[in-house]
């Protein structure tokens, strides 16, 4: 299994209601990655988390928490967004391998086929 | 800083005919450089990693030259299908961080 899955597809949400975001991989990944992406625009790193503990926070607005229940699964919780926070939101895994220099980032993502998240 | 740039930003050629795509990066310490396929509405998907002693590696109609000197990287699409109208993006590996290119926005018209 080489797929990385994300439920829902579609998601449309106004400024008061909570939902969350769920990706799920059973490539036995231990990094997984949460980015948004604009239009037209590439995808942007929001979080980072390595063996289910979050590693890398890209200065995300609180109202976007992430949470990594287990090795196959992560979850963004959505809260208070905004209008601008709408986006197509794309779930990644990756191996985490090591070379001479420590822990080293193959770049060999698989991504999922995103959350489209529009905020009313 | 680290920084990837990719041109053109948008691309139109007619199916059949080949096109290059550049990225040019400054990102150090460099790891690989990998050139993601990303059509629209979908997540990207990797189509070739070139480490330091890499020069060309092929994939099908895709060919990824490097030239660790220069920091240049280009991608050749051969034989243009229409299913190659997609978004393709340069991602800088150093080493933990990935620095993701602007992206060439390619449309294969009939």
């Amino acid at each position: 299994d080489t797929e990385v899955t994300q439920t829902p597809k579609h998601l449309v949400m106004g400024m008061t209601n909570k939902k969350s975001l769920k990706c799920e991989q059973h490539m036995g990944h231990r990094a997984m990655y949460w980015y948004k992406q604009k239009a037209k625009k590439p995808p942007e790193l929001m979080f980072v988390y390595s063996y289910e503990k979050l590693s890398i926070n890209e200065s995300v607005p609180s109202r976007f928490s992430p949470e990594c229940p287990n090795s196959s699964l992560l979850n963004l919780h959505l809260h208070a967004l905004q209008p601008e926070d709408s986006a197509l939101y794309l779930c990644a895994s990756s191996p985490v391998k090591y070379g001479k220099g420590g822990r080293e980032n193959t770049g060999e993502l698989f991504f999922g086929e995103g959350s489209r998240l529009t905020v009313l | 800083k680290n920084q990837v740039e990719q041109s053109p930003q948008s691309l139109i050629i007619l199916e059949g005919k080949n096109c290059t795509l550049q990225c040019n990066y400054t990102v150090s310490p460099f790891s690989n450089l990998r050139w993601y396929k990303q059509d629209t509405g979908r997540g990207p998907v990797s189509l070739t990693i070139m480490t330091f002693s890499e020069n060309t590696k092929s994939n099908g109609r895709y060919t990824a030259t490097l030239d660790a000197d220069t920091k240049q990287s280009s991608l050749h699409i051969t034989a243009s299908q229409l299913s190659d109208s997609a978004s393709y993006i340069c991602v800088v590996s150093a080493y933990v961080k990935l620095i993701f290119g602007t992206g060439t926005l390619l449309a294969v018209q009939p």
